[in-house]
């Protein structure tokens, strides 16, 4: 069966233009996460949806970034107005309810000029 | 401050020998522990996962230990080969709270 799907792989944009990343979870997988992986560095929670319940953006680092889960399935994260320091690697991972076991797109590599 | 420490150091292990990966924590009372293993330009895979109530689990050549006194797992790879080097990331979840707080991983290369 199909895995997680990330979109775009790679993105290149200029500093204070906005950007949408896209994950498509595994279909039934009812919990998402979002994280961003700085060279050299651990993953770093951004936000995470569970089910119907509000999600969790305590990881959140500022209010540029936002992200939505349209019919418990597909998400967006968007960065508004993005900086140089917003460059990393941004991984959306899901896993059928718990985190027990989450399974993780390939990721989309931002570079912000 | 809770904190989740992996050597920060690459690991060289010759080949066929049993690779030992330390994971440490603070300030956390974890339920569970997990590990996973990441390629270059790839997303992290789920390995193993093992409880506060368990003491090891296996899976092949793959075996975590989690010591909850000394705040520590151990992730072992024995008889190791040339792919198993990747980074291998520690991750743990606090009872309570699914949010899972990941170290920054072990660069892990077995020389042939």
């Amino acid at each position: 069966g199909a895995g997680v799907s990330q979109s775009p792989s790679n993105k290149v944009t200029e500093k204070g233009k906005d950007v949408e990343l896209r994950c498509d979870p595994i279909s039934g997988h009812t919990a998402l996460y979002w994280y961003r992986q700085s060279l050299g560095q651990g993953l770093e929670f951004l936000i995470y949806f569970q089910g119907n319940s509000a999600p969790d953006k305590s990881g959140l680092p500022s209010d540029r970034f936002s992200a939505e889960r349209t019919g418990g399935s597909v998400s967006t994260l968007t960065i508004q107005r993005t900086q140089q320091e917003d460059s990393a690697v941004y991984l959306c991972a899901s896993s059928l309810d718990r985190p027990e076991t989450q399974y993780f797109g390939p990721g989309t590599r931002l570079l912000v000029l | 401050s809770q904190k989740i420490e992996q050597n920060s150091e690459a690991l060289n292990i010759q080949e066929g020998k049993t690779a030992t990966l330390t994971c440490n924590y603070t300030n956390y009372s974890p339920a569970y522990l997990q590990w996973y293993r990441q390629d270059p330009g790839r997303g992290p895979v789920f390995l193993l996962l093992i409880r506060e109530n368990e003491k090891e689990k296996r899976k092949e050549r793959l075996k975590v230990t989690f010591d909850t006194t000394l705040k520590q797992s151990l992730f072992h790879i024995t008889a190791s080969q040339p792919a198993d080097s990747a980074t291998y990331l520690c991750a743990l979840v606090a009872g309570g709270d699914d949010k899972i707080i990941f170290g920054k991983g072990t660069r892990l290369h077995i020389l042939p």
